[in-house]
């Protein structure tokens, strides 16, 4: 039972390149979401998903997608880099409310630095 | 909207001491709250979840307290050792819809225990 993982830890990338960040949950979970973590700002959320096929937006979704394929996958894509994205991105995962007692689960991070 | 406020930014205590961490949250129909911890460049490792109908959780030397109707929960740590230096933070669950699945958090409190 690895939980959640996330690819790549570390990422660098030019203004303008798109790219995927991968996070995958081996706890048949429903709920996955992203968060961003910023200096000052706290974790922020970008996308979540209830479910397979069902997405929805967050606090702070400009410039990412997300697509939910399967259970175990949630990967989000970065359109067209800005160094406003700069940040460490973390994947999350837990059963679906309507249960209170679900516990989120992180992965490790991903950090990204866009020049 | 949902703010979630930690105070104290930043706590150094000696080791050995209790210490109690604060979190206060502005809309009390939550789901539940649940306390998280950071080590640097690391990700979220779950400590204490609380449902919405409960007043404490317990674990170890940790021991974590709700008041729904108050907006605010606790997390008292005793006996404080140099491996609890951390940054903690505190993060609800709205009730509601599936729109309001996501956790909203805290800036956290950045713990610093000298031996």
């Amino acid at each position: 039972n690895a939980g959640v993982t996330q690819t790549p830890k570390f990422q660098v990338l030019k203004t303008g390149q798109s790219m995927t960040l991968q996070c995958a949950q081996d706890m048949n979970h429903e709920y996955m979401s992203w968060y961003r973590q910023d200096p000052g700002m706290g974790l922020r959320l970008i996308h979540y998903s209830v479910g397979a096929g069902i997405t929805d937006q967050g606090e702070v979704p400009n410039g990412y997608n997300v697509s939910r394929s399967t259970t175990e996958d949630f990967p989000l894509r970065l359109l067209s880099a800005a160094p406003s994205q700069t940040s460490v991105y973390f994947c999350a995962s837990s059963s679906l409310a309507g249960t209170s007692t679900d516990t989120q689960y992180f992965g490790p991070g991903t950090r990204l630095t866009v020049l | 909207k949902q703010e979630v406020t930690q105070i104290p930014a930043a706590l150094s205590v000696p080791e050995g001491e209790n210490l109690v961490l604060n979190c206060s949250f502005t809309d009390s129909a939550i789901y539940n709250l649940q306390w998280f911890r950071q080590d640097p460049g690391k990700g979220l490792t779950s400590l204490l979840l609380i449902q919405s109908s409960q007043r404490e959780q317990t674990s170890g030397r940790l021991n974590a307290s709700l008041d729904k109707s108050s907006g605010r929960s606790t997390l008292y740590i005793a006996a404080s050792q140099p491996g609890d230096s951390a940054t903690y933070l505190c993060a609800v669950r709205q009730g509601g819809s599936q729109a309001g699945t996501a956790l909203i958090f805290g800036k956290g409190t950045t713990l610093s225990v000298s031996s």
